[in-house]
């Protein structure tokens, strides 16, 4: 098993441009989630999905969509990016099940220019 | 709102030593999850130990056990025989029973082991 996969693992953007970060778990758990880690913080949630076609919001969605069409997939987009952006993402994808482990993708860092 | 506390940025111990790393939250619940997640130099955010907080014994996980002390709302970290490879930042997180997703997190302690 893979686990949680991220692709891409390093980006640059300059401000304005959009692009799309894609997650792929192949354990068959129901919930997926995108963080954001910022220097000297903890994670902070953006957002999650508890099943194929949901969504709901996190901590800090402004300025980003996300979409489940899929149970394996979870995509992340940033429409018009931001200097504020610059960050590294997470996705991780649990069972709604006892503790909820999440599991973590290797995360992709993010510069906007 | 709950919140999670890592008192100690940084943390440094000699190879093959114990090192005790700290974490406290704040909750009004009863019914909660803690973890411990390792972040390596390579960003790959790893489970090491979680604690279910109706469980009166402490968890763990070969050479890392937490102290759960559910009063004094403090759940610490102790790695045993500390090796290299333990070097790592160190995040505490908090789930509460009554949330599907939400996950606090502290803001994590540097380990820094010394060879």
């Amino acid at each position: 098993n893979a686990g949680v996969t991220q692709t891409p693992k390093f980006r640059v953007l300059k401000t304005g441009q959009s692009m799309t970060l894609l997650c792929a778990q192949d354990m068959n758990h129901e919930y997926m989630y995108w963080y954001r880690q910022d220097p000297g913080m903890g994670l902070r949630l953006i957002h999650y999905s508890v099943g194929e076609g949901t969504t709901a919001k996190g901590e800090v969605p402004d300025g980003y969509n996300v979409s489940r069409l899929k149970k394996q997939n979870f995509l992340l987009g940033l429409e018009s990016a931001a200097p504020s952006q610059t960050s590294v993402y997470f996705c991780a994808s649990s069972q709604p099940r006892g503790a909820y482990e999440q599991y973590f993708g290797p995360g992709t860092r993010l510069t906007v220019t | 709102a709950q919140t999670v506390t890592q008192s100690q940025p940084e943390m440094s111990v000699q190879e093959a030593e114990t090192v005790t790393l700290s974490c406290t939250y704040d909750t009004s619940e009863s019914d909660y999850y803690l973890f411990w997640y390792k972040q390596p130099p390579s960003r790959q955010m790893i489970l090491v130990i979680r604690q279910e907080a109706y469980k009166q014994q402490n968890a763990t996980e070969n050479r890392f056990s937490v102290n759960f002390q559910k009063a004094a709302k403090s759940f610490s970290l102790k790695i045993s025989d500390s090796q290299l490879g333990d070097a790592a930042m160190y995040f505490c997180a908090y789930r509460s029973a009554y949330s599907n997703y939400q996950l606090i997190w502290g803001a994590g302690t540097k380990l820094i082991i010394k060879p």
